[in-house]
């Protein structure tokens, strides 16, 4: 298993702010990936992050609106950007260990 | 591109009732399948996976049959209990282990 440590867990932001997303993990991982679950949706892959290069955006995010950075094997932080209402979701981190994926709890944002 | 499909919910049962929430794939190979519960408040759980065809994951009672020939991955329970009570995500490991989700399926159980 793995565990996964993500701050904050919950914030409301003004509009035209960005906030900063923390993921720790118990151990190194190659790869750590960042979804968004907007309400009453299903996740949304945005991003793949690899220590020592550049996230790998999925279609439709890109990285002027949420910058990645993946310092080292078991940290990374995801930036949502120039907030607007429609931001408004939890962002969750994930790592996949043995073919499964482990998630943390989440940061729930609101954005007004 | 790969893709899952889940049963729209919301799903309301009473207590003991026999639960069935349909899901199906697209992709190419055969990845793992996986079940995801969200209960009230809290983050994501792995409830149970499949490898590979035929397996059958099981947990707390649910099971899933990894069904090639009719690309499915059906998650059951006998008897539900209120406490079963979450949203239950169906999806599978694509390409370079990224997760593809379906769209949840919302379950309530009555006493």
């Amino acid at each position: 298993s793995a565990v996964i440590s993500q701050k904050p867990s919950r914030d409301i932001c003004q509009r035209g702010t960005s906030l900063t997303i923390q993921c720790q993990v118990d151990s190194q991982v190659t790869m750590m990936f960042w979804y968004r679950q907007q309400p009453g949706q299903s996740l949304t892959l945005i991003a793949t992050a690899n220590q020592g290069s550049e996230a790998t955006y999925e279609s439709g995010f890109v990285i002027d609106k949420f910058p990645i950075s993946r310092p080292n094997l078991t940290f990374s932080t995801l930036t949502v950007s120039n907030m607007s209402p429609e931001d408004s979701s939890i962002y969750l981190c994930s790592v996949d260990r043995g073919s499964e994926a482990f998630f943390g709890q989440g940061t729930r944002l609101t954005v007004v | 591109g790969d893709s899952v499909t889940q049963m729209e919910g919301p799903v309301t049962l009473s207590e003991e009732a026999f639960l069935t929430i349909n899901c199906t794939y697209t992709a190419t190979g055969y990845p793992s399948l996986f079940w995801y519960v969200q209960y009230p408040g809290e983050g994501l759980q792995l409830l149970l996976k499949a490898t590979k065809a035929d397996d059958k994951g099981s947990n707390k009672g649910f099971e899933a049959t990894y069904r090639k020939e009719t690309t499915s991955f059906h998650l059951e329970k006998g008897s539900v209990q209120v406490s079963d009570s979450a949203v239950y995500f169906c999806a599978l490991m694509g390409g370079y282990n990224k997760l593809i989700f379906g769209a949840g399926t919302r379950l309530a159980v009555h006493p």
